[in-house]
């Protein structure tokens, strides 16, 4: 079945520090890919998307590129700040399925913690 | 857009009972998903409806949960007699009925089983 694996935390950085979160996957035919931002005690936010091989999704500063020869679709920005302080997650949708089911499939999460 | 929107945002109560809890998604959006999150992992995929019809179920929405969508609008989850393992997150997402449109989520419902 469908899998995403992303690097393990908890990331703690400095403000203005370069952030990279790894993430790879694993699916049949070509899935959309996602990046979702969790807040304390909020549900998930999207963050970025890219849906087709080599798009790059882009939002608030961050970046990930969906690589399809290695399977990857890894976070980056150039700069942190405290508000940046969070769980970021990775996430694949099929993009076709028998039926109409395009459920999420998550990482298991990465803790990132900006300090000033 | 009013987002996502559940009730209640926590709920703590002792095993054996039963708790139902509602997710009203972005008024134009057709599919409405359930899952699941523990502490330190991702959300799991629980159920999924397209408009009124419930049309997957994941192996771990037991017998003791139900969901439903009665008018292809709001949607509740209940659980019967509730057990210490059924203690985590419980989050709603909408989309549009198309591929490729990201899942919105709503700020999820905390069980606490004591």
């Amino acid at each position: 079945g469908d899998s995403v694996t992303q690097m393990e935390g908890p990331v703690t950085l400095s403000e203005e520090a370069f952030l990279t979160i790894n993430c790879t996957y694993t699916a049949t035919g070509y899935p959309s890919l996602f990046w979702y931002v969790q807040y304390p005690g909020e549900g998930l936010q999207l963050l970025l998307k890219a849906t087709k091989a080599d798009d790059k999704g882009s939002n608030k500063g961050f970046e990930a590129t969906y690589r399809k020869e290695t399977t990857s679709f890894h976070l980056e920005k150039g700069s942190v700040q405290v508000s940046d302080s969070a769980v970021y997650f990775c996430a694949l949708s099929p993009t076709s399925s028998g039926g109409s089911n395009y459920k999420l499939t998550f990482g298991k999460g990465t803790l990132l913690t900006v300090n000033p | 857009d009013t987002g996502v929107s559940q009730d209640p945002r926590h709920k703590i109560t002792k095993r054996g009972q039963n708790v139902t809890f509602r997710c009203d998604p972005i008024s134009e959006h057709n599919r409405l998903y359930w899952y699941r999150q523990t502490l330190g992992q991702g959300p799991e995929f629980l159920t999924y409806f397209q408009n009124e019809a419930q049309l997957e179920k994941s192996r771990l929405l037991s017998d003791r949960f139900s969901a439903e969508r009665p008018k292809g609008s709001f949607s509740t989850l209940e659980i019967q007699r509730t057990e210490q393992g059924d203690s985590a997150m419980y989050l709603c997402a909408s989309s549009p009925g198309t591929a490729n449109q990201p899942q919105h989520f709503g700020d999820g419902t905390r069980l606490s089983i004591l």
